[in-house]
């Protein structure tokens, strides 16, 4: 079946750096990504949608300019979190759907990201 | 290492009638499981989680899920299904951490009047 790879699965930073965390369509071509957070307890919170070749759609509250979200072929999604501070520290995971009649949805496995 | 299987890409159920998506995982830990459903350009909800105690979970939406751990699963059902349950159906696992989440391809619900 279909793989997703995200990287890395575990991030540490201090605060004010940016960390990019990427997400592969390993065997096929993804024209659209997703990247969800997830903070402890909760569900996962839909971010963005990124499209190949465009801009992102953003979902109302999340800073654009915070989290910078690049699609720039049809494998690879990355997002970047700028200027990171400690509540920022959170569970990042990215999905891709599978062009076609069934159009599935994979999923990586996730980024904890930890700014201390 | 976790992984998830689900059976059934689709599945149809009359309105009214048992909702059951199956789940099977495997982990070489104790998991933490749990489904969401997407409804169409929504993103993923929560429906129930299992973590400890008791193997019969209750969610949103009158679904519930039992932990069979001899049977490596944890299928979703729902006595009767509403019109408003089509959606699709994930079911994941993690090591317990909550981070490494595992998700299966997903099971897409319709309901038929």
């Amino acid at each position: 079946g279909a793989v997703v790879s995200q990287h890395p699965s575990w991030v540490i930073c201090k605060s004010g750096t940016s960390v990019k965390i990427e997400c592969r369509s390993l065997d096929f071509q993804a024209t659209t990504m997703f990247w969800y957070r997830q903070f402890p307890k909760q569900s996962l919170m839909l971010m963005a949608t990124s499209n190949e070749g465009s801009k992102a759609t953003y979902e109302q509250g999340v800073e654009k300019d915070k989290f910078l979200i690049n699609h720039a072929s049809l494998t690879l999604s990355t997002l970047t979190v700028t200027s990171a501070h400690p509540e920022d520290s959170s569970f990042y995971i990215c999905s891709a759907r599978e062009p076609g009649a069934n159009e599935k949805l994979f999923f990586g496995s996730g980024t904890q990201l930890s700014v201390l | 290492a976790q992984s998830v299987t689900q059976l059934g890409s689709h599945v149809s159920v009359s309105e009214g009638a048992l909702v059951l998506l199956r789940c099977n995982y495997s982990s070489s830990v104790p998991p933490y499981l749990f489904w969401y459903v997407q409804y169409p350009n929504q993103g993923l909800q929560l429906l129930l989680k299992y973590t400890t105690g008791a193997t019969l979970v209750k969610g949103i939406n009158g679904f519930e899920a039992e932990f069979k751990k001899s049977e490596t699963s944890f299928h979703l059902t729902k006595p009767s299904a509403h019109m408003s349950d089509a959606a699709e159906y994930f079911c994941a696992v993690s090591a317990g951490n909550g981070n490494q989440f595992y998700f299966g391809t997903g099971t897409s619900l319709t309901v038929i009047p």
